[in-house]
């Protein structure tokens, strides 16, 4: 099955940093999406972006299809952006969203 | 996202009871899942619901028994669990298959 990697595992800012999460996925896909879980458990989904760019505030995705990746940036991140991202990908013909192992975040006042 | 509610948020049980976890969703959307996340270990589909029928059962073991009576309504029946099963279950729902997906607060198992 499809693997998706997401990098890094763990990333530790002070409060106001901007940073850059990876995903990298090794086969096409035609699903895409990001989620932020909270330290208690809630999934919230942040872009569906199986290609292009999207922008929502201080955060915004590319996909580059082609290239098998996708690139989540967090500017001047908050404590409340503390928790874990996850990538999850979907190929065609498939119902089955395939979730990375995720980054944990943490962002300190 | 508050459109899709668990129940009960936290279950304890023993190896031989038998116990159901419930999602709601109040979005009006047609596909319903069920999701598995373990410690140290990434989301794992467990079912999934597309009109009210299943269209994807993921190799999950049949102490685990899903229902979903409708479009709005999605239930997972347990019985005879082992403590490995402990985990959060969390329940999503999305307007059609491969569209975005909304997750609800998750059900925190412990089997002892």
């Amino acid at each position: 099955g499809i693997q998706v990697e997401q990098s890094p595992p763990d990333l530790i800012l002070q409060e106001g940093a901007n940073s850059t999460l990876r995903c990298n996925f090794s086969d096409s896909v035609n699903n895409l999406q990001w989620f932020h879980q909270n330290p208690w458990g809630q999934l919230i989904n942040l872009f569906y972006i199986p290609s292009g760019t999207k922008q929502n505030g201080r955060l915004s995705a590319t996909t580059v299809a082609t290239e098998r990746y996708s690139l989540l940036y967090i500017s001047s991140s908050q404590t409340t952006d503390s928790g874990v991202y996850f990538c999850a990908v979907c190929q065609g013909g498939s119902e089955k969203l395939v979730f990375g192992k995720g980054t944990k975040l943490t962002v300190n006042p | 996202e508050t459109g899709v509610t668990q129940t009960p948020r936290h279950l304890v049980m023993g190896m031989t009871n038998k116990k159901s976890l419930k999602c709601e969703q109040h979005l009006g959307h047609n596909a319903m899942y069920w999701y598995k996340q373990s410690a140290k270990k990434p989301l794992e589909l467990m079912f999934v619901y597309n009109f009210k029928e299943q269209t994807e059962n993921n190799s999950v073991p049949s102490r685990f028994s899903p229902e979903c009576p409708n479009s709005s309504h999605l239930f997972l029946h347990l019985h005879t669990l082992q403590p490995e099963d402990s985990a959060l279950y969390l329940c999503a729902s999305s307007q059609g298959i491969q569209e975005t997906q909304y997750f609800g607060p998750g059900t925190r198992l412990l089997v002892l």
